[in-house]
């Protein structure tokens, strides 16, 4: 399977300390989104790279979040001080990036839970 | 900007009957229009999308959804439904022509098939 893979599955801290998840596309695609989805809701938009530019950042994305993708292949998510309210489903997406619609691949999620 | 609106936060629905979800959407501009669906525990899948042309557009699964341009609705319908059918129903929608990097969900709804 060649799928949107997404490591931890399931994280719990404690309040105050970091994280870090990591995502691999599928190979081939050049576009990586991140959302965060929280209990009784949609996912919500985060961040987005093409290649290892990141070219769009949500407002939802505060300083204490951070996300890289080095080498355009895989990416990481930190999150720096963990809250309580960052408790929530992380999802990863990749697309091709080649024309105006690219149909976006999600991951399984990461589900943080910060105690 | 735009923003999705899922009138029903769940649906019960005995098996072989059938569903439709509901879907409005608002936006400024033109817009793509999908819907996804997410099993327990797992990342989303591609049900159906409404790119241009026929309104009426068939996914997977047995799936259907009628794009409705003056009422700025994407209805989600199945005319008999299975007991795997049960999950969470989400509708984005996503600009063209502007930002490639964004999906704006709904907050999704819970259909749950009884036997």
């Amino acid at each position: 399977d060649t799928g949107v893979s997404q490591d931890p599955r399931h994280k719990i801290t404690k309040r105050g300390q970091n994280v870090t998840f990591r995502c691999d596309p599928i190979s081939e695609h050049n576009r990586l989104y991140w959302y965060r989805q929280t209990l009784g809701q949609g996912p919500e938009f985060l961040t987005y790279f093409q290649n290892e530019a990141q070219l769009e950042k949500s407002r939802l994305l505060s300083d204490r979040f951070s996300a890289e993708r080095p080498k355009g292949s895989f990416s990481t998510l930190e999150i720096q001080r963990t809250e309580q309210g960052d408790s929530a489903m992380y999802l990863c997406a990749s697309s091709r990036g080649d024309s105006s619609y690219n149909e976006q691949f999600f991951g399984p999620g990461t589900r943080l839970t910060v105690l | 900007a735009q923003s999705v609106t899922q009138l029903d936060s769940q649906v019960p629905v005995f098996e072989e009957a059938p569903v439709e979800l509901r879907c409005n959407y608002s936006s400024s501009v033109s817009v793509y229009l999908f819907w996804y669906v997410q099993y327990p525990n797992q990342g989303l899948q591609l049900l159906l999308k409404y790119l241009s042309g026929s309104t009426l557009v068939k996914g997977i699964n047995g799936f259907e959804a009628e794009f409705n341009k003056s009422q700025t609705s994407f209805h989600l319908r199945k005319p008999s439904v299975h007991i795997s059918d049960t999950a969470e129903y989400f509708c984005a929608v996503s600009s063209y022509g502007g930002s490639q990097g964004n999906l704006i969900f709904g907050k999704g709804t819970k259909l749950s098939v009884k036997p």
